[in-house]
């Protein structure tokens, strides 16, 4: 596609209702990552993938929080268990390479736990 | 571990120049800054690679010194258009941006 895709765009859920997340990145691009935006706060990092591994699973919050990469393209990022403060603004962006890069963001899922 | 921005928000007047800073504690690779509007995605506007170069876009600049772990964007002649948050992004290295805490800036007609 031409930009990074994200869905839903907008999610409500239930406390301790599970989610998922969808990121279709550019084609081509090797390198996804998922952060996370509180309302009104910077980007957190939560998981980079290069292909389909993720050398780097340190930023996801809990054991509740899993992603996954297939075929080097498509990544689902999982909550469990939603909790309230799981609320934020879930941003995808993919480059064409790791370390010095221009990402692409995509426009992000926001997440509401009610 | 995320690089710390000064000022965190700043007003301007149409014209008027600013300056954004970007501290990191640990080494850095490589800067890269974003800019993010209300309700959008954020916005690649450069990178720099270590070496203390400095790079334009448009009447936007940006230097980087490797040495003082620290990068700093320049606005010059600020238009209504450059309201948002700027965010820098640091690579120690690694595949890993990190973002700092982003400086929200107004510009006024």
């Amino acid at each position: 596609g031409a930009g990074v895709s994200q869905s839903p765009s907008n999610k409500v859920t239930e406390k301790g209702k599970d989610v998922e997340l969808r990121c279709d990145p550019i084609s081509g691009h090797t390198a996804l990552y998922w952060y996370r935006q509180s309302l009104g706060q910077g980007l957190e990092f939560l998981i980079y993938f290069q292909g389909n591994s993720a050398p780097d699973k340190s930023g996801l919050p809990s054991d509740r929080f899993s992603a996954e990469r297939t075929g080097g393209s498509v990544s689902t990022l999982t909550i469990q268990r939603t909790q309230q403060e799981d609320s934020a603004v879930y941003l995808c962006a993919s480059s064409p390479r790791s370390g010095a890069a221009e990402a692409f963001f995509g426009q992000g899922t926001r997440l509401t736990v009610v | 571990q995320q690089p710390v921005q000064s000022p965190q928000a700043v007003i301007l007047r149409e014209g008027e120049d600013a300056v954004i800073n970007c501290s990191s504690s640990k080494a850095l690779y490589s800067v890269h800054w974003y800019r993010q509007k209300h309700g959008e995605a954020p916005v690649f506007l450069m990178i720099l690679l270590k070496g203390g170069e400095q790079k334009g876009h448009e009447k936007i600049s940006a230097s980087f010194n490797e040495k003082k772990q620290q990068s700093s964007l320049y606005l010059t002649a600020s238009q209504l258009s450059y309201s948002g948050t700027y965010f820098c992004g640091t690579g120690s290295g690694t595949y890993k941006y990190i973002f700092g805490t982003g400086t929200r800036l107004k510009v006024l007609a």
